[in-house]
């Protein structure tokens, strides 16, 4: 059964860093494309960043240059790095597996949420 | 950046037909798929590939494409159907993913 469990979560300040981990069981992470979507409180779905069975990493324009989509094959780890964070990243965060085509979300984890706040 | 288009809401009496539709320039070129939200929950995939169901989804869910619009339709509306949906895609180049702005179905 194929389970991802995201932790890393809380309350930041703005400007900080914080690493949130998506923890998979019963699929290999690198075999499959991860990704990690973000709600705003109250607001829709935005894709935030994806990283490819191949190791291809792309990202929104949101957060070009502040965050980092990494695995570690060792733990069956996703991770989301954030740095430079904003108020505007306050959202709970989901980490996502495809399922059928490799651009879909077939799989969701129960998300983290995240807050920006001083 | 790339942009899917959906109506912010859209009403129906229970056992009635609900069609949301959903716009975007790189949809002739990109498959589209379709997330059903509840309060509290994660999203859950209700159609894939255009058209295609996941097990486990009821019949009354389908979906269809033409042109740059995609339509997610649920025949027999129930109670239960009441949520968010979601469409997303990729970008021409299938690069980017994108989601559209959210469609909240509410059953009268």
């Amino acid at each position: 059964e194929v389970q991802l469990v995201e932790s890393g979560g809380g309350l930041i300040q703005p400007g900080g860093s914080l690493r949130l981990s998506c923890a998979a069981s019963g699929f290999t992470v690198s075999s499959n494309y991860m990704s990690w979507v973000r709600q705003a409180p109250g607001k829709g779905l935005e894709w935030v960043s994806v990283i490819y069975s191949g190791g291809s990493t792309y990202y929104a324009d949101s957060v070009k240059g502040r965050f980092t989509i990494s695995r570690d094959n060792s733990k069956n780890t996703l991770y989301l790095q954030m740095n430079s964070l904003r108020a505007e990243d306050t959202a709970v965060y989901y980490c996502a597996r495809d399922r059928y085509s490799g651009y879909d979300f077939g799989y969701w984890g129960q998300g983290t949420l995240v807050t920006v706040s001083s | 950046s790339y942009e899917l288009t959906q109506p912010p809401s859209v009403s129906v009496s229970p056992g009635q037909t609900a069609r949301i539709t959903c716009s975007g320039d790189a949809l002739p070129k990109q498959y589209a798929y379709w997330y059903q939200q509840k309060p509290g929950q994660a999203p859950v995939l209700v159609i894939y590939k255009d058209s295609e169901r996941p097990s486990g989804i009821p019949e009354r869910f389908s979906g269809s494409s033409s042109g740059t619009t995609v339509t997610l339709t649920i025949s027999g509306v129930q109670a239960e159907d009441e949520a968010d949906y979601y469409c997303q895609s990729a970008d021409s180049s299938g690069t980017y993913m994108v989601f559209g702005g959210g469609t909240k179905l509410t059953v009268l």
